[in-house]
């Protein structure tokens, strides 16, 4: 148990619809990473939080947003769901430092049909 | 850009053949370089970090070695257990983490 949580595991929606996905990091964890991972394809890197500022940014798309709460949850937004986010997504966090390594959660496995 | 190249893609290896996964990295102002095990539908587990040219790390039958351009897992005798997607990962001055495309490796008894 890498102690960063996910929620929901699963996510079945509709195109058009938009959700929210959640997650908790470590304790004490000030930065949040979000990933996409399709069907036989790499981590891409969406966005990164550090304690509520956002950070860096990576290949996200318009539609995508997200934030990081005070209490240091974060959330990650897709609208106008097209069948092509189908996907894993992943949140990871790290501690202090740009050296600290990153842990991951078990994923939201979004599908959209 | 920082950028991160791993081969072979796919590696597969009889029980107790050792190997080694290469991991080429361009980054700016390197800050750590890290190593990470993915099975197939969960969450990347941590590996290794390696922060300066020279260091190398060990758990088990494994072996992480980082130069200035590359870093290597080395993989000694390994067990079907180690069967696996290996991803390796940098992150520079940007703060981004950037993840390689991983090698999935297969290890028949």
């Amino acid at each position: 148990d890498s102690g960063v949580t996910q929620t929901p595991k699963h996510l079945i929606t509709a195109t058009g619809q938009r959700v929210t996905l959640r997650c908790s990091p470590r304790s004490g964890d000030l930065s949040v990473y979000w990933y996409q991972q399709s069907l036989d394809q790499g981590l891409q890197f969406l966005i990164q939080y550090y304690n509520g500022e956002e950070r860096a940014k990576g290949n996200i798309l318009e539609r995508f947003s997200a934030q990081q709460f005070p209490d240091l949850h974060s959330e990650l937004n897709l609208s106008s769901l097209e069948l092509g986010d189908s996907a894993l997504y992943f949140c990871a966090s790290s501690g202090r430092g740009h050296g600290t390594e990153a842990f991951f959660g078990q994923g939201t496995r979004l599908t959209v049909v | 850009e920082d950028q991160v190249t791993q081969s072979p893609e796919a590696l597969r290896l009889q029980e107790g053949e050792s190997s080694s996964l290469n991991c080429s990295y361009t980054v700016s102002g390197l800050r750590g370089l890290f190593w990470y095990r993915q099975d197939p539908g969960k969450g990347p587990e941590f590996l290794f970090t390696l922060y300066s040219a020279g260091e190398e790390k060990e758990k088990e039958r494994l072996k992480a070695t980082l130069t200035k351009k590359e870093s290597f897992l080395h993989i000694t005798a390994p067990k079907p257990e180690d069967s696996a997607t290996y991803l390796c990962a940098v992150r520079g001055n940007t703060g981004k983490l950037i993840f390689g495309q991983g090698t999935t490796l297969q290890v028949k008894p």
